[in-house]
């Protein structure tokens, strides 16, 4: 059991780059979301998903886009990647509405330069 | 909208000791939770809390809602304990899809 697989690790961007996080979980979790944490900050959310075709905005989605083609996959896209979206981004899923828990990828660090 | 505040920012502890952890949030919530960030970025779901009292082998947690407070009790800590722990929050009320995340209490403990 993989649980939340979050590709990939580390990339380094140039600004005015784009590229896609790729977030795939196996527990058939319903619910997705994606995080970043800045430096010596709590996360702060994204986007999240209810499920395959439903996707909604969390407090930072400017510079982000999000698709939900599947249960299992939620990806996460920059277009024209900027300094201020340098961050470690989580993705994670759970069962309905966080009573059940989280599960958290292990995280992708990105940086802009 | 809510605002999160954890104390202490930071927290040292020697092998054994005890700790309290607490989350204050400024207004009702149904839905507290509580994760632990480990030294390498995992980060891992503690506790469902939106009230009472839970526990977890050595962790507990409590939640008085009504005085807009949760508190996370660390027994006999251990150097795996080390890392942030931070509570979090829905952002709006009947929303949990939305958490407003503190800043964290960072724990370090020493052998």
């Amino acid at each position: 059991n993989a649980g939340v697989t979050q590709t990939p690790k580390f990339r380094i961007l140039k600004i005015g780059q784009s590229m896609t996080l790729q977030c795939t979980q196996d527990m058939n979790h319903n619910y997705m979301y994606w995080y970043r944490q800045d430096p010596g900050m709590g996360l702060k959310l994204i986007y999240y998903s209810v499920g395959a075709g439903i996707t909604d905005k969390g407090e930072v989605p400017n510079g982000y886009n999000v698709s939900r083609s599947t249960t299992e996959d939620f990806p996460l896209r920059l277009e024209l990647a900027a300094p201020s979206q340098t961050s470690v981004y989580f993705c994670a899923s759970s069962y309905s509405q966080g009573a059940y828990g989280y599960t958290f990828g292990s995280g992708t660090r990105l940086t802009v330069v | 909208g809510i605002q999160v505040e954890q104390s202490p920012p930071d927290l040292i502890l020697q092998e054994g000791a005890n700790s309290t952890l607490r989350c204050n949030f400024s207004d009702s919530v149904n839905n507290l939770q509580w994760f632990h960030q480990n030294p390498w970025g995992q980060l891992i779901n503690l506790f469902y809390i939106p009230s009472g009292t839970k526990q977890n082998g050595r962790l507990s947690a409590t939640t008085v809602a009504t005085e807009r407070y949760s508190l996370l009790y660390i027994s006999s800590s251990q150097t795996t304990d080390s890392g942030v722990y931070f509570c979090a929050a829905p952002g709006n009320a009947g929303n949990n899809r939305k958490l407003i995340w503190g800043l964290g209490t960072s724990l370090a403990v020493n052998p």
